[in-house]
């Protein structure tokens, strides 16, 4: 398994600030994946992030808005930019395992808030 | 869209088994099984998965029927902790790495 750390664990923003979510993985890792979980709703990739290349976005999200960093092999971060209520949720970040069972390993998820 | 099918809620007495159903008609051939939880406020935990034989770790056990169009997740002695949303997901290896997350079952263990 690995260990995984997010930062901030929660926030409240006000609208049309930007927030970025930082990521740290306690081993490296090939593939990093961001998800948003609304509220009472289910998880939503948002993208996969690889090192070294462009992260790859899911339909309906965009760079622009979900602009992602992946500068080395154990570290993303996911900036939300200019932000409005219907944003707040929890953003996790997640990475495959090391075995060859390609189970994901979750972090704890940042709690986002805006008013 | 979720290639799954969960009950939306289960009770299970603590102490008791816990059987987690979940139906997935149209899976392929080269799709694993994967169970995940996600306990209030934290994030998914990988559970097990499997392929088409029953599968058995230090959590749970995984049976999969053998046209393996569903599958049951048991927890063999469910205790208070094991409250959560249950996800039950299908996926291929060495394809997308996407997890497609469905609705879950809500599972409530009982004092």
């Amino acid at each position: 398994s690995a260990v995984i750390s997010q930062k901030p664990s929660r926030d409240i923003c006000q609208r049309g600030t930007s927030l970025t979510i930082q990521c740290q993985v306690d081993s490296q890792v090939t593939m990093m994946f961001w998800y948003r979980q609304q509220p009472g709703q289910s998880l939503t990739l948002i993208a996969t992030a690889n090192q070294g290349s462009e992260a790859t976005y899911e339909s309906g999200f965009v760079i622009d808005k979900f602009p992602i960093s992946r500068p080395n092999l154990t570290f993303s971060t996911l900036t939300v930019s200019n932000m409005s209520p219907e944003d707040s949720s929890i953003y996790l970040c997640s990475v495959r395992g090391r075995g060859h069972s390609y189970e994901q390993y979750f972090g704890p998820g940042t709690r986002l808030t805006v008013t | 869209d979720a290639k799954t099918t969960q009950p939306p809620s289960m009770d299970c007495a603590e102490g008791r088994a816990a059987n987690l159903p979940c139906n997935h008609s149209t899976i392929s051939g080269n799709e694993y099984v994967y169970w995940y939880r996600q306990i209030h406020s934290q994030g998914p935990q990988y559970i097990i998965h499997g392929l088409k034989n029953n599968e058995t770790n230090e959590m749970a056990s995984l049976i999969i029927t053998e046209d393996r169009k569903s599958s049951t997740l048991i927890l063999p002695h469910a205790t208070l902790r094991d409250t959560a949303v249950y996800y039950c997901i299908v996926r291929s290896q060495g394809g997308s790495e996407k997890l497609v997350f469905g609705k879950g079952t809500k599972l409530t263990v009982n004092p």
